[in-house]
C-alpha cells in the first residue's frame, strides 16, 4: 500500500517557468510533509517542508502548498533553473515521536535551458 | 550548518568481508537514522536511533548491525552481505521544528557499496 504518491515519473520545463511537481497521500494520520531533492550519486537534500496546521510555506524560490482535505500536497519553483534539473521526493510522517518517514517514488524534473 | 558527514564515500567489499560504515553530525540532533536506497527508488529505513538506543529496526537481516557509540555517531557494521545489498546507504538525523510537531531529516552525502 503506497501511502505517499508521486503520479508523474518525470516533469520537463523550460528554464524561466514555473515548475509544479505534486503529491498525494492516503494516511491521515500524516502530520508533517517535506520536499527533498536528490542528484544522482547524493543523498537526499531537504528542500522545504509543510505542517498540517499550514496550507502554503514559502522559501526563496520554493513553495509548498497543502491541502488536507484533498490529501494533496505540491511544490512550485518560480523561476525554474537548469540546476534545479533533479528528483524530488515527498515525504510525509505522523509528527511527534514517529520517526518513519514514508517518501513518495519521487519525480525527475529536468529544466531545458 | 546541517551536515551529516559519512565515511567512506565509496567501498567494495567481499562475501565474507567485515567493514563498517560511519556516520558524524555535530548539530546536536538525538535522532539518527540508516537508510538504504538502489537506483531510481526512494529511500528505504533502515535503523532509527533516539537518544543513542535502538528505537526502530525495520526487520533488517542481522548482517547489518547498527551502532551508536554516542549522541554524534553512528556506525553500520557489515558482515556476510550478499551482491543484492549494493546500494547507497544514507546516514540522516533530524530534529523536531520548533512550533511544530514533525522532525525535519537531514541526509548525509551516501556511502555506495558494492558487494562482490
Amino acid at each position: 500500500d503506497q501511502q505517499v504518491k508521486q503520479n508523474s515519473p518525470s516533469l520537463s520545463v523550460q528554464e524561466g517557468r514555473i515548475s509544479i511537481l505534486n503529491c498525494d497521500y492516503t494516511n491521515s494520520m500524516f502530520d508533517y510533509f517535506l520536499w527533498y531533492k536528490k542528484y544522482p550519486a547524493e543523498g537526499p537534500t531537504f528542500l522545504i517542508s509543510i505542517s498540517s496546521i499550514k496550507d502554503k510555506n514559502e522559501d526563496g524560490r520554493f513553495t509548498v502548498f497543502l491541502n488536507k482535505s484533498a490529501k494533496h500536497l505540491s511544490l512550485h519553483i518560480v523561476p525554474s533553473q537548469p540546476g534545479d534539473s533533479a528528483v524530488y521526493f515527498c515525504a510525509a510522517h505522523p509528527g511527534g515521536s514517529n520517526y518513519k518517514l514514508t517518501f513518495g517514488k519521487g519525480t525527475l524534473l529536468t529544466v531545458n535551458p | 550548518d546541517t551536515e551529516v558527514t559519512q565515511t567512506p564515500k565509496h567501498l567494495v567489499m567481499g562475501m565474507t568481508n567485515k567493514k563498517s560504515l560511519k556516520c558524524e553530525q555535530h548539530m546536536g540532533h538525538r535522532a539518527m537514522y540508516w537508510y538504504k536506497q538502489k537506483a531510481k527508488k526512494p529511500p528505504e529505513l533502515m535503523f532509527v536511533y533516539s537518544y543513542e538506543k535502538l528505537s526502530i529496526n525495520e526487520s533488517v537481516p542481522s548482517r547489518f548491525s547498527p551502532e551508536c557509540p554516542n549522541s554524534s555517531l553512528l556506525n553500520l557494521h557489515l558482515h556476510a552481505l550478499q551482491p543484492e545489498d549494493s546500494a547507497l546507504y544514507l546516514c540522516a538525523s533530524s530534529q523536531r521544528q520548533r512550533g511544530y510537531s514533525g522532525n525535519t531529516i537531514y541526509f548525509g552525502e551516501g556511502s555506495w557499496l558494492t558487494v562482490v
